[in-house]
């Protein structure tokens, strides 16, 4: 496909669970980023990679959340003991270069019971 | 006090009206303006960006900046019931890191 894809579009996980989430960027972009959207809030960023290398962590909310880009193409959102807090849309979004148009995902929703 | 004000409304208009949707900033280094439109169960596009005061438009879309009051515009003319989305702005020092408002929903009746 041309656009970022995001699996799974459904997470319900327990408390205390660990989540992967996975985001496949659009084919030759070098910038991922990840923001995390509650509901009736706008997008709230987490954090940007430009090739394999994580450029701002500085939205991550606490050491709980990992994510890595190995290869600098799929990314990995890693959340450890998971928290009802967590609930909400992640959203992943890429472009060619860092101040190139950021195109979006249609998210992960996730739900810690 | 929040960097980016919006107004979360809903907004109801009918079809055909012209819908004028704002956002405040308190961040004086913001330089590039954005607006993007989010479908229900959809991620945000890029609708309109602007790198300075004044007005851009593209098509129905105009964008309007005032950095002296930090204050920024999206009118949408002869809105369409296909024009039913949120709609954020995302006022920023830069691409890298974009910063969004809560985002204003907006409905057009038929």
């Amino acid at each position: 496909g041309a656009g970022v894809s995001q699996t799974p579009s459904n997470k319900v996980t327990e408390k205390g669970k660990y989540v992967e989430l996975r985001c496949d960027p659009i084919s030759g972009h070098t910038a991922l980023y990840w923001y995390r959207q509650s509901l009736g809030q706008g997008p709230e960023f987490l954090i940007y990679f430009q090739g394999t290398g994580a450029a701002d962590d500085s939205g991550l909310p606490n050491d709980r959340f990992f994510a890595v880009r190995p290869e600098g193409s799929v990314s990995t959102l890693k959340i450890q003991r998971t928290e009802r807090g967590d609930s909400a849309v992640y959203l992943c979004a890429s472009s060619l270069t860092p101040t190139g148009a950021k195109y979006f995902g249609p998210g992960t929703r996730l739900t810690v019971l | 006090q929040k960097e980016v004000e919006q107004d979360p409304g809903p907004l109801s208009v009918p079809e055909g009206a012209i819908v004028s949707l704002n956002c405040t900033y308190s961040n004086s280094a913001f330089q590039y303006f954005m607006w993007y439109r989010q479908y229900s169960r959809k991620g945000p596009e890029l609708l309109m960006y602007t790198y300075s005061s004044g007005n851009k438009e593209d098509g129905r879309f105009t964008a309007q900046v005032d950095k002296s009051s930090k204050y920024i515009s999206l009118f949408i003319r002869d809105s369409q019931p296909s024009d039913s989305a949120t709609y954020l702005c995302a006022p920023n020092e830069g691409y890298q890191k974009v910063t969004f408002g809560t985002g204003t929903k907006l409905q057009v009746i038929p």
